[in-house]
């Protein structure tokens, strides 16, 4: 997988967007972005993926720049049960298996 | 449409006896993957399979055995346990698809080697 650089943690206010950088300089032009958050003690859950438009569903959105080195995942209303962290990762195109690797990922505290 | 079941969610084991953790998928994935994940630190995995009778290693599969008969299961299989592989295990499965296809992940199972 292509090397993710994430910040190690960040806080958010109830109600206010939150914004997740994610830098993916090695990124090759057939790879895609993946988001999955890990909420306390439960299995990982899949976000959102993106390519080179910005993407849009019910959980968030993701902009990745023109150039596709780095990449904003955005939660527009931050509930307390955002809380969780977060995994920004571009597997390798169609690797075997499918596999995902999974860092250290962004651990959000969302804050009444 | 259960997604992915693992069981059992907690369990003690003393060193050097052995477990099989359960996977089951309903939904009829071909890929399957099992994942360890120690305190304050990412996933790593231990094992994938990309179709029933195909298993191949990850990144952290010294200690541990996989089967997968049929499309459904993929038990993960602990012989001697140690110390080291107390670990919160997380069992995915996906589709396989044109390109890169979103993992489901069971609730894992928290286990203690002691």
């Amino acid at each position: 997988d292509a090397k993710t650089t994430q910040p190690p943690s960040m806080d958010c206010a109830e109600g206010r967007a939150a914004n997740l950088p994610c830098n993916h300089s090695t990124i090759s032009g057939n790879e895609y972005v993946y988001w999955y958050r890990q909420i306390h003690s439960q299995g990982p859950q899949y976000i959102i993926h993106g390519l080179k438009n910005n993407e849009t569903n019910e959980m968030a959105s993701l902009i990745i720049t023109e150039d596709r080195k780095s990449s904003t995942l955005i939660l527009p209303h931050a509930t307390l049960r955002d809380t969780a962290v977060y995994y920004c990762i571009v597997p390798k195109i169609k690797a075997a298996g499918n596999k995902l690797t999974f860092g250290g990922g962004t651990r959000v505290l969302v804050k009444p | 449409n259960a997604g992915v079941t693992q069981t059992p969610k907690f369990r003690i084991l003393k060193i050097g006896q052995s477990m099989t953790l359960q996977c089951t998928q309903d939904m009829n994935h071909n890929y399957m993957y099992w994942y360890r994940q120690d305190p304050g630190m990412g996933l790593k995995l231990i094992y994938y399979s990309v179709g029933a009778g195909i298993t191949d290693k990850g990144e952290v599969p010294n200690g541990y055995n996989v089967s997968r008969s049929t499309t459904e299961d993929f038990p993960l299989r602990l012989e001697l346990a140690a110390p080291s592989q107390t670990s919160v295990y997380f069992c995915a499965s996906s589709t396989q698809g044109a390109t890169n296809e979103k993992l489901f992940f069971g609730s894992g199972t928290q286990l203690s080697v002691l």
